[in-house]
């Protein structure tokens, strides 16, 4: 299908480390992302892996990718309430400056 | 990393009305500009891309009348509900593409559409 697919909502307690996975759509898809939401703000790109890559990891974040299964999980370590947010998936499956296909989000929500 | 700003950030317009959303790109110049709508609890779909200098590209079922589309200059794009009805109610957001290694998008902050 053409569905990037995302659990819809995840809690967790401030410190442990939170795990958001998304399957996307087309294997061939060169880019993989994560972007944040928080209310009144725009999109910010939190991360991103090359389709060549099997993990990426940036300070608190780490990326897995299976192509196989056409899998992408962000594992935030070490979350903080201020990481309370919706966190999209998105693919890239054509050429540099097209527009990318998101999952519909999973909203995080980090107690205290 | 490049400033996108939209404006205005939230309207409330009455049913018939049309309704006019800027978007920016402060630092950089954009030729290109994407149009995504999001529903409540729903994924970002993309609806135009906005070509500077062209008519606009338009995804399957979206209706180039009802939302007119203008790339007036290298830095702004403006979306124009016309004639809007309650269930054009959305959240609307653009995007600038960046040329680079990994052609990162700058998203604006969005604009909550509301249709009485």
């Amino acid at each position: 299908g053409e569905d990037v697919e995302q659990s819809l909502f995840l809690s967790v307690r401030e410190g442990d480390s939170s795990v958001i996975n998304c399957t996307y759509t087309d294997s061939s898809s060169t880019y993989l992302y994560w972007y944040k939401q928080e209310p009144g703000a725009g999109l910010q790109l939190l991360t991103y892996i090359f389709s060549n890559m099997d993990m990426k990891q940036d300070q608190r974040l780490t990326v897995l990718l299976n192509k196989k299964d056409k899998h992408l999980s962000l594992r935030i370590a070490d979350t903080q309430t201020g990481d309370s947010a919706i966190y999209f998936c998105a693919e890239r499956k054509d050429q540099a400056g097209t527009a990318l296909i998101f999952g519909k989000g999973t909203t995080l929500s980090v107690s205290s | 990393g490049a400033v996108v700003s939209q404006h205005p950030s939230w309207v409330i317009c009455k049913s018939g009305t049309s309704v006019k959303i800027e978007c920016r790109s402060l630092d950089f110049q954009a030729t290109t500009m994407f149009w995504y709508r999001q529903f409540p609890k729903q994924s970002l779909m993309l609806m135009a891309t906005s070509n500077e200098g062209s008519k606009a590209t338009y995804e399957q079922g979206v209706e180039k009348d009802k939302f007119l589309i203008n790339h007036a200059s290298l830095t702004l794009s403006t979306l124009t509900v016309t004639s809007a009805h309650p269930e054009d109610s959305s959240f609307y957001i653009c995007s600038v593409p960046v040329s680079g290694s990994y052609n990162e998008q700058f998203f604006g902050p969005g604009t909550r559409l509301t249709v009485l």
